[in-house]
């Protein structure tokens, strides 16, 4: 079945980077868009990546473009999220999320989340 | 960037009851609408895609609904599984959007 496991979570000083990955088993990885999801009790669910099937369209919000960059390795079924000058208010719950095909849709398929913590 | 506001906020009913959950786009976002499931400690989950169509291996009791800018989950019946967050999102325009959230609780 379709699985989704993010890894790389954990605790950063402000100002410092951290890359997270998400493992995907189950499906045809390259038929599908990927995204980034981030959850706290203060913003609830903010989306936060997204990346096509091929890798060749990427979108993110104003909050995080320039500092956050998602890529993928269709040979090795991974996305990532490189984030870098990390704030406090990005500590959050990460998941990553499947599309139902290459380009759009709502999110079929989710991990079970990673907790990034910014704090000094 | 495209707001939703989802009402109430919180609700309170019982197994049985019949549930109507709000969520009202800032612009018209066409039926580009998804509804999702939320428990403690749990990812959430897709219960309907593009206003009104299941996802897979969703029960029949929940319903999506609507166009434009308004937009309604129902559930029929509520069952003891159905207690927890729903948030709606849109995909219509960049940044996607998410609610923020209904809480269904026990009455």
């Amino acid at each position: 079945q379709v699985q989704l496991v993010e890894s790389g979570g954990g605790l950063v000083k402000p100002g410092g980077s951290l890359r997270l990955s998400c493992a995907a088993s189950g499906f045809t990885f390259s038929d599908h868009f990927m995204a980034w999801i981030r959850q706290t009790p203060a913003k609830g669910l903010e989306w936060i990546a997204y990346i096509t099937g091929s890798g060749d369209e990427i979108h993110y919000p104003d909050s995080v473009k320039g500092r956050f960059t998602i890529s993928r390795d269709n040979t090795r079924n991974s996305l990532y999220l490189q984030m870098n000058f990390l704030r406090a208010e990005d500590t959050a719950v990460y998941y990553c999320a499947r599309g139902p095909g290459s380009r759009s849709g709502s999110y079929v398929s989710w991990g079970q989340g990673s907790l990034v913590t910014v704090s000094s | 960037e495209i707001v939703l506001t989802q009402s109430p906020a919180t609700l309170s009913l019982s197994p049985g009851e019949r549930a109507s959950l709000s969520c009202r786009a800032s612009q018209s976002i066409s039926g580009y609408l998804a509804w999702y499931q939320q428990k403690p400690g749990q990812a959430p989950r897709l219960l309907i895609y593009d206003a009104s169509n299941r996802a897979t291996g969703i029960p029949a009791r929940f319903s999506g609904s609507g166009s434009g800018t308004d937009f309604t989950l129902t559930i029929s019946s509520l069952e003891p599984e159905d207690f927890a967050v729903y948030y709606c999102q849109q995909r219509s325009d960049w940044p996607i959007t998410f609610g923020q959230g209904t809480r269904l609780e026990i009455k």
